[in-house]
């Protein structure tokens, strides 16, 4: 049965850093990852897809990779911004493409 | 434009009530999903409709039941409500289960049962 697992929990970094927020799953047999973001009270806004195919995939500050012999994925933020902080969650979608199993998320504060 | 959308927000009733959360997609996607999220932020998918046809339902009591009156819409719509059926529900949309299929939610709906 597939299990993702982020980490840290939880993380708080002054502004300007650069920083990582890693996600890992158990079986490599996934037909894409995605990461999110979500804010108190809102939904979850899609930051990056990567393809099973892909190593990597970029937005602005943000990059993504994926390794998924090793089962492990990243998301690099660049320049943190107070308007960064929520909770990042990723996501793997299964081989048969409809399920998908979450992490329990990486909760970000970026202080001023 | 809110792209996926759900009503109501917040939901508060009686153990043993039966009520329905509403979900609309305006991005012309053909899939459409429910996930039920618990109080350790893990999103389970419970069900999804592509086409009007149900395509997965994970091992989800029957009380829970999809309705889709069209491609737009799918309704939840949950009998004889449980202490344990207390969270947040999230709807989702996407074009199908091709490699690009990124999934767009809704704000979700916290459901309280007392």
């Amino acid at each position: 049965k597939q299990e993702v697992t982020q980490i840290p929990a939880a993380l708080s970094v002054p502004e300007g850093e650069n920083l990582v927020l890693n996600c890992s799953f158990t079986d490599s047999a996934i037909y894409n990852l995605q990461w999110f973001r979500q804010d108190p009270g809102k939904g979850l806004t899609s930051l990056l897809l990567i393809q099973s195919s892909q190593r990597e995939q970029t937005s602005g500050r943000l990059n993504a990779s994926l390794d998924k012999s090793s089962g492990r994925s990243t998301l690099y933020i660049a320049a943190s911004q107070p308007g960064d902080s929520a909770t990042y969650l990723c996501a793997v979608r299964l081989g048969g493409g409809w399920d998908m199993r979450f992490g329990a998320g990486t909760r970000l504060t970026v202080k001023p | 434009d809110t792209a996926v959308s759900q009503t109501p927000k917040y939901l508060v009733t009686q153990m043993g009530n039966d009520k329905s959360i509403k979900c609309e997609q305006n991005l012309g996607h053909d899939t459409m999903y429910w996930y039920k999220q618990d109080s350790k932020k893990f999103l389970k998918i419970m069900f999804s409709y592509n086409n009007k046809e149900l395509i997965i339902n994970e091992t989800v009591p029957n009380r829970f039941s999809p309705k889709s009156p069209d491609k737009a819409h799918l309704n939840l719509h949950i009998n004889s409500l449980e202490l344990g059926d207390s969270a947040v529900y999230f709807c989702a949309s996407s074009h199908g289960q091709g490699k690009t299929d990124t999934q767009y939610f809704g704000p979700g709906t916290r459901l309280t049962v007392l």
